[in-house]
């Protein structure tokens, strides 16, 4: 199994452009969310889903839009690029709780850059 | 929202001296996780403690979950440089076991160990 996948590894966007960060993953895991990494304010939380058609919005969800039309796919798309949006884009997944423990599987993440 | 105070937000050891960092909670937690992220890396799963008191070991770490399940420590004895890197605590929204899919993280200590 290929885990969690994220494209790309970096993106340098200009303000007002848009774009998209790819997630995938292929453990059938039915949850997935998307976390933003800054310098000292650990992972916060954008949007999650609960299942393919499901979404809700996390901590800091303006500027960014989801969908979920796969269980394997939640991509997370920028409508408008800021410099407040630079920053590490992280991708996760887990599935329901086996013997009581629900980790968090996450992709190696997506350096973006706004200038 | 849900808060987790993490702290120190820094930890410079020596090698082969012992390391603490400290999470805590002013709501009852349903469980808390704790998470590794080696420097230019992505969050990787340690462990979950969900009973309230509850003490774990892996080789050299000891987790604990406080007993009015509201804070909670992690341990390393004698630090090595393979445990460089920032430690996160991270936690469900209050009271609701099962929602590790959205998460409320600390904003994590970075341990460095001088060799």
């Amino acid at each position: 199994n290929a885990g969690v996948t994220q494209t790309p590894k970096f993106q340098v966007l200009k303000t007002g452009q848009s774009m998209t960060l790819q997630c995938a993953q292929d453990m059938n895991h039915e949850y997935m969310s998307w976390y933003r990494q800054d310098p000292g304010m650990g992972l916060r939380l954008i949007h999650y889903s609960v299942g393919a058609g499901i979404t809700d919005q996390g901590e800091v969800p303006n500027g960014y839009n989801v969908s979920r039309s796969t269980t394997e796919d939640f991509p997370l798309r920028l409508l408008s690029a800021a410099p407040s949006q630079t920053s590490v884009y992280f991708c996760a997944s887990s599935n329901t709780p086996s013997g009581g423990v629900s980790e968090q599987y996450f992709g190696p993440g997506t350096r973006l850059t706004v200038t | 929202g849900q808060q987790v105070m993490q702290i120190p937000q820094y930890q410079h050891v020596q090698e082969g001296e012992d390391f603490t960092t400290y999470c805590n909670s002013s709501t009852t937690l349903s469980n808390i996780q704790w998470y590794k992220q080696r420097p230019g890396g992505h969050p990787v799963f340690l462990i979950q403690l969900v009973k309230s008191g509850e003490v774990k070991k892996q080789k050299r770490l000891t987790f604990q979950f406080g007993e009015a399940k509201k804070n909670s420590s992690l341990h390393i004895t004698a630090t090595q440089t393979t445990d460089v890197g920032t430690y996160f605590c991270a936690a469900p929204p209050g009271g609701s076991g099962g929602s590790n899919y959205k998460l409320t993280f600390g904003k994590g200590t970075l341990l460095t160990v001088n060799p």
